[in-house]
C-alpha cells in the first residue's frame, strides 16, 4: 500500500530563510507527486506536481520540488521565505499509471516569523 | 460556482444519527473525491467517482459509509448509525478531464461533529 511520510510537523522560519520540507514515499511503481498547500481560513489548493520528465519541479509562488526516485523522495524547497507563506504544506502521491486513489501525507506546519 | 462548494459547513449530530453530506464539484469536472480528514492529519481518500460510478470506494471505512454521484455532478456522503469517531473535516474535490486530469481542486469541507 502507498504511504507518504513528512519528516517535520512543525517548522519555524524566519523571513529570508531558506525552506526545506521532507516528503518520502513508499510505493514501488511510477507514480505522480504532488505538494498542496493550506493558507489560514481558505482550502487546499496545488503548489505543485510531478508527473514525468524533469525531476526538477517548479510551482506558484517561487515554490520548487525535486523527484529523487532513488531515494522515494519529493522535498519541497523554497530559497527565501515570506510571512505570507505561512500555511500547512501536504505532499501526496498517486499512482502513476491512471491511479487516482491520492494518499497525503500528516502535513507540515510552517510559521514564518516576520 | 467558480469552486467546489460543500454543504453544510457544519454539521452538530448525535451519536446514532444519519447525516448527508453534500459537494457540489466544479462544472464539467468529471472526476469528484471524497476525504476525511482528522485533527492533526492529511486528509484521507475515501471514495472517488468518474462520472456517475464510484470508481474507487477502497477508503470508505465501513458500511455506514455511502457515497452517490447519481448524474454525475452532485455527489452526497451519507453516513449511518453516527459514530464519536466520525468525527472530522469531510473535503470534497473535482478533476477535469484532458491534461489536468490529476489536478484536484478541494472544497471549503464540512465540520461533522458527532456528540
Amino acid at each position: 500500500a502507498q504511504s507518504v511520510s513528512q519528516h517535520n510537523h512543525h517548522v519555524i522560519l524566519s523571513e529570508a530563510a531558506s525552506l526545506e520540507l521532507g516528503c518520502n514515499y513508499s510505493y514501488g511503481g511510477t507514480v505522480n507527486l504532488f505538494w498542496y498547500v493550506q493558507y489560514p481560513g481558505q482550502h487546499l489548493q496545488l503548489l505543485l506536481k510531478y508527473f514525468s520528465g524533469d525531476p526538477l519541479v517548479k510551482g506558484i509562488k517561487g515554490f520548487e520540488a525535486e523527484f529523487i526516485k532513488s531515494k522515494f523522495s519529493f522535498n519541497l524547497r523554497k530559497p527565501s521565505v515570506q510571512w505570507s507563506d505561512t500555511a500547512e504544506y501536504f505532499c501526496a502521491v498517486n499512482d502513476g499509471t491512471g491511479g487516482f486513489k491520492t494518499i497525503f501525507g500528516a502535513g507540515t506546519r510552517l510559521f514564518v516569523k516576520a | 460556482g467558480a469552486g467546489v462548494s460543500q454543504t453544510p459547513s457544519n454539521k452538530v449530530t448525535e451519536k446514532g444519527k444519519y447525516v448527508e453530506l453534500r459537494c457540489d464539484p466544479i462544472s464539467g469536472h468529471t472526476a469528484l473525491y471524497w476525504y476525511r480528514q482528522s485533527l492533526g492529519q492529511g486528509p484521507e481518500f475515501l471514495i472517488y467517482f468518474q462520472g456517475t460510478g464510484a470508481a474507487d470506494d477502497s477508503g470508505l471505512p465501513n458500511d455506514r459509509f455511502f457515497a452517490v454521484r447519481p448524474e454525475g455532478s452532485v455527489s452526497t456522503l451519507k453516513i449511518q448509525r453516527t459514530e464519536r469517531g466520525d468525527s472530522a473535516v469531510y473535503l470534497c474535490a473535482s478533476s477535469p478531464s484532458g491534461p489536468s486530469y490529476n489536478e484536484q481542486f478541494f472544497g471549503p469541507g464540512t465540520r461533522l461533529t458527532v456528540l
